[in-house]
């Protein structure tokens, strides 16, 4: 079945740290690929997508590339900010007959970012 | 500007009690979803109700129910509450025919099945 896998956390930075957070997936067809976040005490925001390959989102200095061949989605920000800290949770979806399409949700992984 | 509106944000239960989360949406949306967030474990589809009057199953939906009250309104039933139950629900919604990551997310229900 269709698949998201996110890297291990959580992880810590330093405030204007590199961030990069892996994402890869499994599925049948041709996903479109999205990064969600999840600020303390909110419900899932819409972070970035792409929806087809080489296509990049980006979104408040958020940076993801869809790659076809490595089958992964990887999360870039060149410098985090203590605003940043959030859940994210990579996602994918594939079209599915009679309602919206359905989304499946890898496991999230927590950044903190420190002054 | 409420959007996607979850009551209550905690509840604590007993084991075999019942309860009935409520959800609603102020954005004239035709589809609306019930998830499930437990750590390590992202988010799981429970039911979604594509239009009113209809629903239908989602990834995890033993244990619950769910009415598609009218429009606005879709609540999840936990009839017999389990300790397996406890997680993060979230509801959203979005309009039909949209691209699936429009999505509008509640912020959420915290329950604990003791």
């Amino acid at each position: 079945g269709d698949s998201v896998t996110q890297m291990e956390g959580p992880v810590t930075l330093s405030e204007e740290a590199f961030l990069t957070i892996n994402c890869t997936y499994t599925a049948t067809g041709y996903p479109s690929l999205f990064w969600y976040v999840q600020y303390p005490g909110e419900g899932l925001q819409l972070l970035l997508k792409a929806t087809k390959a080489d296509d990049k989102g980006s979104n408040k200095g958020f940076e993801a590339t869809y790659r076809k061949e490595t089958t992964s989605f990887h999360l870039e920000k060149g410098s985090v900010q203590v605003s940043d800290s959030a859940v994210y949770f990579c996602a994918l979806a594939l079209p599915h007959t009679g309602a919206n399409s359905k989304l499946t949700f890898g496991k999230g992984i927590t950044l903190s970012v420190r002054p | 500007n409420a959007g996607v509106t979850q009551t209550p944000k905690f509840q604590v239960l007993k084991t075999g009690q019942s309860m009935t989360l409520q959800c609603a949406q102020d954005m004239n949306h035709n589809s609306m979803y019930w998830y499930r967030q437990d750590p390590g474990m992202g988010l799981r589809l429970i039911y979604y109700s594509a239009s009113e009057g209809t629903t239908d199953k989602g990834e995890v939906p033993n244990g619950y129910n769910v009415s598609r009250l009218n429009k606005r309104e879709f609540s999840l039933r936990l009839e017999s509450a389990a300790p397996s139950q406890t997680s993060v629900y979230f509801c959203a919604s979005a309009r039909q025919g949209a691209s699936v990551e429009k999505l509008f997310f509640g912020s959420g229900t915290q329950l604990s099945v003791l």
